[in-house]
């Protein structure tokens, strides 16, 4: 239990067009959903707290312009990365808690789209 | 203002050999505490938690780790390395402080394992 999906896996777009990456939980709602983002060999930073049917909650130095977020469902968030540029390629990372479980609790974790922008 | 430290960028084992993986945090509050694991291009896997019950944890793939408060830490160990268990560690903690909920990640440690 507790899977949490994304598509795609990996995306090569060009400099100034838009990426739409989908974060599904597979078998539960997700209230809350998270965004990272991780650089090569470097650790996840928190980019913004997704919450359905409400605005997301956008870390400090996060642009929200910029990153785009959607929880339109309870199984699904999306990040569009808007007229993205080679400095936004990384590793993005989503993640969601379980009905039931606090903020405290784990978090599961997607696989992980990697974003290359040429 | 909380925080976590990840004593080791690198830890190389022998297979067979046990694992140390440090982990030191601060935190105003009463904290909840994770070790992830992370697998080359794959997403994060709990491998155990800390949620204020007991101080020693036990987790999946043999691993645990144990909150010492006095000396904020929470190391995980494994008694006997495999070569699966190559991959990078992350310590997380979460807590709520002056800021807000956060949830921190240390910087990670990749673990290297020998045959």
């Amino acid at each position: 239990g507790a899977v949490v999906s994304q598509h795609p896996s990996r995306v090569i777009c060009k400099s100034g067009t838009s990426v739409k990456i989908e974060c599904r939980s597979l078998d539960f709602q997700a209230t809350t959903m998270f965004w990272y983002r991780q650089f090569p060999k470097q650790s996840l930073m928190l980019m913004a707290t997704s919450n359905e049917g409400s605005k997301a909650t956008y870390e400090q130095g996060v642009e929200k312009d910029k990153f785009l977020i959607n929880h339109a469902s309870l199984t699904l968030s999306t990040l569009t990365v808007t007229s993205a540029h080679p400095e936004d390629s990384s590793f993005y990372i989503c993640s969601a808690t379980a009905p039931g479980q606090s903020r405290f609790d784990e978090q599961f974790f997607g696989p992980g789209t990697r974003l290359t922008v040429l | 203002a909380q925080s976590v430290t990840q004593l080791d960028s690198h830890v190389s084992v022998s297979e067979g050999t046990p694992v140390l993986l440090r982990c030191n945090y601060s935190s105003s509050y009463s904290p909840s505490l994770f070790w992830y694991v992370q697998h080359p291009n794959k997403g994060l896997q709990l491998l155990l938690k800390y949620t204020s019950a007991a101080t020693l944890v036990k987790g999946i793939n043999g691993f645990e780790a144990e909150f010492k408060k006095s000396e904020t830490s929470f190391h995980l160990t494994k008694p006997s390395a495999h070569m699966s268990d190559a991959a990078e560690y992350f310590c997380v903690v979460s807590d709520q402080g002056t800021g807000g909920f956060k949830t921190i990640f240390g910087a990670g440690t990749r673990l290297f394992v020998k045959a």
